[in-house]
């Protein structure tokens, strides 16, 4: 059962264009982070939200977490090719310490 | 610093043999875990440890052992090899595990199994 659902699965869009990911769950987590991966390497943090309704920006990328803390959403403006690479969103439970992994969202961001 | 290190980067076994695949890492983090990624999948954990000497199972653990020695060293051991366990398989550290700020997990560069 995937406790993370990750949306879409795979996006391609032409370089400009704005984009959204999100990342929905029946379940509450104290915290979520949204991570990079590009071909070959492991994920890398970008951002780590905590409190519900909370918005964090990073250069043109703007992440928000739920009112509920039960959903994400990661929205890039104007993407650029840099932006390509799979997106994972990860919810840690406050019933134990474990990260619940989404499945991804792979981005290709076209010249 | 180097950070998290996985050896070997790229494996090819046949069903039965064995093999522990290496991961360290030199930021003196108390939690390190192994996950495997799989297509469409996402990260599943594998095995975790809270520190020296602690290890717990996660997922999915059937066909794999660990042992936490040391802070720094946490080896994954495959007992024996079957093509389901094809996969890259990440370790991963992180300061603590708990908190909003301390939890960040750092990834090692992977290792990509194939099974015969």
């Amino acid at each position: 059962t995937q406790l993370l659902e990750q949306s879409p699965q795979f996006l391609s869009i032409q370089e400009g264009e704005n984009l959204t990911v999100y990342c929905n769950s029946s379940s509450v987590f104290s915290s979520l982070q949204w991570y990079r991966q590009e071909p070959g390497e492991g994920p890398v943090l970008l951002v780590t939200v905590v409190t519900g309704g909370e918005v964090k920006k990073l250069k043109r990328l703007t992440f928000q977490f739920g009112d509920a803390r039960k959903d994400s959403s990661l929205h890039i403006t104007a993407a650029q090719p840099g932006d390509t690479g799979l997106y994972l969103c990860a919810g840690r439970m406050d019933s134990n310490y474990q990260l619940i992994w989404g499945a991804g969202t792979k981005l290709i961001i076209k010249p | 610093n180097a950070g998290v290190t996985q050896t070997p980067k790229f494996q090819v076994l046949k069903t039965g043999q064995s093999m522990t695949l290496q991961c360290a890492q030199d930021m003196n983090h108390e939690y390190m875990s192994w996950y495997r990624q799989d297509p469409g999948m996402g990260l599943r954990l594998i095995h975790y440890s809270v520190g020296a000497g602690i290890t717990d199972q996660g997922e999915v653990p059937n066909g794999y052992n660990v042992s936490r020695s040391t802070t720094e060293d946490f080896p994954l051991r495959l007992l024996s090899a079957a093509p389901s366990q094809t996969s890259v398989y990440f370790c991963a550290s992180s300061y603590s595990i708990i908190g909003g700020g301390g939890n960040e997990q750092f990834f090692g560069p992977g290792t990509r199994l194939t099974v015969l």
